[in-house]
């Protein structure tokens, strides 16, 4: 059984930094594109970033752009996400996704809270 | 403001069928990339309802159905349970925004 398991959340300062991490098992994690996708509390989902099943290519939305960074280590099948300069609007729970045929979503993690306050 | 447009919410009897829209534009649907379905109970992870446009993932009833017709899509309904009370999600791909993009999310309720 597919299972994605965030870790890495909690409460931080404005202009800080967060990494959050989501470890995979119940599949071949090295053939499968990852996305962070985000859901601030009591509004919709936001794509948030992917990065390709070989680790060859990283997108991000604009909202994000220059100050979050996705990454994964096959070896671990793990995937991360560090974000930086982080700002309230970045509160959310921060889901782990797993990716198929570059379309759409197929697992969802549980997500992990971020909560960006003074 | 989300790239697909979505009613806040719709509503419905037992029994009955509802649908929901997602409108998109020229860079996204009507572009021609699929759209996907997304079930989300209050407090838990969104789980794929549709994907492909019509298509529904091992275990989704067929109750539930998709479309897609030039710049729109739609989730169909039928059937309408207690259990469907829910928000519904719509998701594609934006090649201005280059990224996949999301509807803002449309709660059901069952009357």
């Amino acid at each position: 059984q597919v299972q994605l398991v965030e870790s890495g959340g909690g409460v931080v300062q404005p202009g800080r930094s967060l990494r959050l991490s989501c470890a995979a098992s119940g599949f071949t994690f090295r053939n499968f594109g990852m996305h962070w996708v985000r859901q601030a509390p009591g509004k919709g989902l936001e794509w948030v970033a992917i990065i390709w099943y070989d680790g060859s290519n990283k997108y991000y939305a604009d909202s994000v752009k220059g100050r979050f960074t996705i990454s994964r280590d096959q070896s671990k099948n793990t995937l991360y996400l560090q974000m930086n300069s982080l700002r309230a609007d970045d509160t959310a729970v921060y889901y782990c996704v797993r990716d198929r045929d570059n379309k759409y979503f197929d697992w969802w993690g549980q997500g992990s809270l971020v909560t960006v306050s003074s | 403001q989300s790239v697909l447009t979505q009613p806040p919410s719709v509503s419905g009897a037992p029994g009955q069928r509802v649908t929901i829209s997602c409108t998109g534009s020229s860079s996204n649907i009507g572009a021609g990339y699929d759209v996907h379905w997304y079930q989300q109970f209050p407090g838990t992870a969104p789980k794929l309802l549709i994907y492909g446009n019509n298509n529904r993932p091992s275990g989704v009833p067929d109750r539930f159905s998709g479309s897609k017709s030039g710049t729109s899509a739609s989730l169909a309904i039928t059937g309408l349970q207690a259990e469907d009370e829910a928000d519904y999600y719509c998701q594609s791909y934006d090649t201005s925004l280059s990224g996949r993009v999301f509807g803002g999310g449309t709660k059901l309720t069952v009357l």
